[in-house]
Protein backbone atom coordinates (compact mmCIF):
# COMPACT_ATOMS: atom_id res chain seq x y z
CA UNK A 1 0.00 0.00 0.00
CA UNK A 2 0.97 3.46 -0.93
CA UNK A 3 1.45 5.52 2.03
CA UNK A 4 1.86 9.49 2.08
CA UNK A 5 2.44 11.15 5.64
CA UNK A 6 2.76 14.50 6.69
CA UNK A 7 4.94 15.87 9.43
CA UNK A 8 1.52 17.50 11.57
CA UNK A 9 -2.01 16.90 11.63
CA UNK A 10 -2.58 20.23 13.55
CA UNK A 11 -0.41 23.26 13.65
CA UNK A 12 -0.70 26.82 15.36
CA UNK A 13 1.54 29.47 13.91
CA UNK A 14 2.01 33.21 14.17
CA UNK A 15 1.72 35.73 11.99
CA UNK A 16 5.15 36.53 10.28
CA UNK A 17 6.35 32.87 11.63
CA UNK A 18 8.61 30.83 9.01
CA UNK A 19 6.47 27.52 8.57
CA UNK A 20 7.88 24.15 7.07
CA UNK A 21 5.18 21.59 6.04
CA UNK A 22 7.10 17.88 5.29
CA UNK A 23 5.73 15.39 3.33
CA UNK A 24 7.16 11.69 2.72
CA UNK A 25 6.05 9.17 0.48
CA UNK A 26 7.28 5.27 0.76
CA UNK A 27 6.13 4.32 -3.12
CA UNK A 28 9.35 5.67 -5.20
CA UNK A 29 6.97 8.32 -6.98
CA UNK A 30 7.95 10.45 -9.02
CA UNK A 31 5.23 13.48 -8.97
CA UNK A 32 4.29 15.24 -5.13
CA UNK A 33 1.86 17.78 -5.16
CA UNK A 34 0.75 20.19 -2.77
CA UNK A 35 -3.08 21.28 -2.34
CA UNK A 36 -4.92 23.45 0.12
CA UNK A 37 -8.39 22.86 0.02
CA UNK A 38 -10.97 25.61 1.92
CA UNK A 39 -14.68 24.79 2.47
CA UNK A 40 -16.56 25.80 -1.13
CA UNK A 41 -13.45 26.06 -3.27
CA UNK A 42 -12.42 22.52 -3.10
CA UNK A 43 -8.49 21.79 -3.63
CA UNK A 44 -6.58 24.33 -5.30
CA UNK A 45 -2.93 23.55 -6.52
CA UNK A 46 0.20 25.58 -4.90
CA UNK A 47 3.02 23.64 -6.39
CA UNK A 48 3.99 20.38 -7.85
CA UNK A 49 7.14 18.24 -8.88
CA UNK A 50 8.10 16.14 -10.92
CA UNK A 51 11.27 15.23 -10.14
CA UNK A 52 14.11 15.98 -7.07
CA UNK A 53 14.85 19.40 -7.66
CA UNK A 54 12.14 20.00 -10.34
CA UNK A 55 9.39 21.94 -9.29
CA UNK A 56 6.29 23.91 -11.21
CA UNK A 57 3.92 26.90 -9.48
CA UNK A 58 0.25 25.33 -9.84
CA UNK A 59 -2.79 27.92 -9.43
CA UNK A 60 -2.07 29.56 -6.12
CA UNK A 61 1.71 29.83 -5.48
CA UNK A 62 1.84 33.22 -4.05
CA UNK A 63 3.44 33.07 -0.51
CA UNK A 64 4.69 29.84 -0.73
CA UNK A 65 7.71 27.82 -2.35
CA UNK A 66 8.99 24.66 -1.71
CA UNK A 67 11.81 22.25 -2.14
CA UNK A 68 12.47 18.85 -3.09
CA UNK A 69 16.19 17.66 -2.12
CA UNK A 70 15.42 13.32 -2.28
CA UNK A 71 12.85 12.03 -4.01
CA UNK A 72 10.72 10.72 -1.15
CA UNK A 73 10.22 14.01 0.69
CA UNK A 74 8.25 17.18 -0.69
CA UNK A 75 8.47 20.04 1.80
CA UNK A 76 6.02 23.51 1.50
CA UNK A 77 7.08 26.43 3.24
CA UNK A 78 5.33 29.48 4.06
CA UNK A 79 8.08 32.17 4.47
CA UNK A 80 6.07 34.78 6.64
CA UNK A 81 3.08 33.50 7.34
CA UNK A 82 -0.52 35.32 7.34
CA UNK A 83 -3.91 34.51 8.69
CA UNK A 84 -4.84 34.05 5.34
CA UNK A 85 -2.72 30.99 5.32
CA UNK A 86 -4.83 29.41 7.64
CA UNK A 87 -6.51 26.51 5.61
CA UNK A 88 -6.06 22.91 5.12
CA UNK A 89 -3.13 21.39 3.49
CA UNK A 90 -2.63 18.25 1.75
CA UNK A 91 0.11 16.85 -0.11
CA UNK A 92 -0.52 13.79 -2.94
CA UNK A 93 1.81 11.78 -4.79
CA UNK A 94 1.57 9.98 -8.31
CA UNK A 95 3.58 7.10 -9.92
CA UNK A 96 1.81 8.84 -13.42
CA UNK A 97 1.33 6.78 -16.68
CA UNK A 98 1.49 3.26 -15.09
CA UNK A 99 -1.16 4.11 -12.42
CA UNK A 100 -3.67 6.51 -14.47
CA UNK A 101 -2.41 8.89 -13.09
CA UNK A 102 -3.64 8.45 -9.85
CA UNK A 103 -3.15 10.86 -7.22
CA UNK A 104 -2.66 9.13 -3.23
CA UNK A 105 -2.88 11.46 -0.71
CA UNK A 106 -1.85 12.61 2.66
CA UNK A 107 -4.39 12.55 5.76
CA UNK A 108 -3.77 16.81 5.79
CA UNK A 109 -2.50 19.45 8.12
CA UNK A 110 -4.89 21.57 9.59
CA UNK A 111 -2.73 25.13 9.72
CA UNK A 112 -3.62 27.95 11.92
CA UNK A 113 -2.20 31.51 11.64
CA UNK A 114 -3.15 33.81 14.60
CA UNK B 1 -8.80 27.37 -19.07
CA UNK B 2 -9.68 24.69 -17.34
CA UNK B 3 -12.62 23.93 -14.60
CA UNK B 4 -14.69 21.35 -12.99
CA UNK B 5 -17.76 22.29 -10.79
CA UNK B 6 -19.66 20.41 -8.59
CA UNK B 7 -22.75 21.49 -6.44
CA UNK B 8 -21.87 21.75 -2.81
CA UNK B 9 -24.17 19.54 -1.15
CA UNK B 10 -26.61 16.92 -1.51
CA UNK B 11 -28.76 15.07 1.47
CA UNK B 12 -30.60 11.65 0.79
CA UNK B 13 -32.12 9.07 3.09
CA UNK B 14 -29.99 5.86 4.08
CA UNK B 15 -31.03 3.31 1.42
CA UNK B 16 -32.00 5.63 -1.34
CA UNK B 17 -29.54 6.18 -4.55
CA UNK B 18 -27.37 9.19 -4.17
CA UNK B 19 -26.52 10.63 -7.55
CA UNK B 20 -23.37 13.10 -7.50
CA UNK B 21 -22.67 15.43 -10.62
CA UNK B 22 -20.21 16.96 -11.77
CA UNK B 23 -19.31 19.40 -14.72
CA UNK B 24 -15.81 20.12 -16.87
CA UNK B 25 -14.75 22.25 -19.90
CA UNK B 26 -11.92 20.76 -21.37
CA UNK B 27 -12.94 18.33 -24.14
CA UNK B 28 -9.19 17.01 -23.90
CA UNK B 29 -9.90 15.54 -20.85
CA UNK B 30 -8.60 11.42 -21.11
CA UNK B 31 -9.12 10.73 -17.43
CA UNK B 32 -11.91 11.41 -14.72
CA UNK B 33 -11.64 10.36 -11.10
CA UNK B 34 -14.30 10.54 -8.28
CA UNK B 35 -12.05 11.09 -4.85
CA UNK B 36 -14.14 10.74 -1.67
CA UNK B 37 -12.83 12.41 1.54
CA UNK B 38 -13.86 11.36 5.01
CA UNK B 39 -14.08 13.27 8.13
CA UNK B 40 -10.48 14.50 9.10
CA UNK B 41 -8.66 12.11 6.42
CA UNK B 42 -7.09 12.92 3.27
CA UNK B 43 -8.87 12.00 -0.30
CA UNK B 44 -8.96 8.51 -1.12
CA UNK B 45 -9.39 7.61 -4.93
CA UNK B 46 -12.84 5.60 -5.56
CA UNK B 47 -13.42 5.46 -9.19
CA UNK B 48 -11.77 6.57 -12.44
CA UNK B 49 -13.16 6.53 -16.07
CA UNK B 50 -10.95 6.85 -19.07
CA UNK B 51 -12.67 9.07 -21.60
CA UNK B 52 -13.54 6.24 -24.46
CA UNK B 53 -15.78 4.58 -22.21
CA UNK B 54 -19.32 5.94 -21.31
CA UNK B 55 -19.95 3.71 -17.74
CA UNK B 56 -18.05 2.18 -15.09
CA UNK B 57 -19.27 -0.01 -12.64
CA UNK B 58 -17.60 -1.47 -9.69
CA UNK B 59 -20.29 -3.07 -6.44
CA UNK B 60 -22.69 0.13 -5.21
CA UNK B 61 -20.78 2.72 -7.36
CA UNK B 62 -21.74 3.87 -11.31
CA UNK B 63 -20.00 5.93 -12.89
CA UNK B 64 -21.65 7.47 -16.54
CA UNK B 65 -19.83 9.77 -19.04
CA UNK B 66 -21.41 12.20 -21.49
CA UNK B 67 -18.43 13.22 -23.68
CA UNK B 68 -20.55 15.28 -26.01
CA UNK B 69 -22.46 17.83 -22.72
CA UNK B 70 -19.03 17.31 -20.98
CA UNK B 71 -21.05 15.78 -17.41
CA UNK B 72 -19.57 12.75 -15.05
CA UNK B 73 -21.80 11.65 -12.75
CA UNK B 74 -21.32 8.80 -9.44
CA UNK B 75 -24.20 7.01 -8.41
CA UNK B 76 -24.13 5.04 -4.97
CA UNK B 77 -27.07 1.97 -4.28
CA UNK B 78 -28.08 1.99 -1.29
CA UNK B 79 -26.22 4.95 0.65
CA UNK B 80 -25.34 4.23 3.87
CA UNK B 81 -24.68 6.26 6.47
CA UNK B 82 -21.17 5.44 6.22
CA UNK B 83 -21.10 6.96 2.61
CA UNK B 84 -21.46 10.48 4.33
CA UNK B 85 -18.34 12.49 2.80
CA UNK B 86 -16.88 14.50 0.43
CA UNK B 87 -16.99 13.95 -2.84
CA UNK B 88 -14.59 15.15 -5.37
CA UNK B 89 -14.86 15.15 -9.25
CA UNK B 90 -11.24 15.26 -11.35
CA UNK B 91 -9.77 15.65 -14.47
CA UNK B 92 -6.60 15.27 -16.15
CA UNK B 93 -6.14 16.71 -19.95
CA UNK B 94 -3.17 16.30 -22.33
CA UNK B 95 -1.77 19.41 -21.37
CA UNK B 96 -0.52 17.91 -17.99
CA UNK B 97 1.82 15.66 -19.90
CA UNK B 98 3.44 13.07 -17.44
CA UNK B 99 3.30 15.07 -14.26
CA UNK B 100 0.17 13.82 -13.25
CA UNK B 101 -1.46 17.14 -12.64
CA UNK B 102 -5.22 16.64 -11.93
CA UNK B 103 -8.13 19.33 -12.06
CA UNK B 104 -10.24 19.04 -9.02
CA UNK B 105 -14.07 20.57 -8.24
CA UNK B 106 -15.37 22.17 -5.28
CA UNK B 107 -16.63 18.34 -3.83
CA UNK B 108 -19.73 18.16 -2.96
CA UNK B 109 -20.95 16.93 0.75
CA UNK B 110 -23.01 14.01 0.84
CA UNK B 111 -24.98 14.06 3.80
CA UNK B 112 -26.77 10.67 4.19
CA UNK B 113 -29.96 10.90 7.18
CA UNK B 114 -30.86 7.26 8.86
Amino acid sequence: DVKVTQSSRYLVKRTGEKVFLECVQDMDHENMFWYRQDPGLGLRLIYFSYDVKMKEKGDIPEGYSVSREKKERFSLILESASTNQTSMYLCASSLGAASAYEQYFGPGTRLTVT
Amino acid sequence: GEDVEQSLFLSVREGDSSVINCTYTDSSSTYLYWYKQEPGAGLQLLTYIFSNMDMKQDQRLTVLLNKKDKHLSLRIADTQTGDSAIYFCAERNHGSGNTGKLIFGQGTTLQVKP
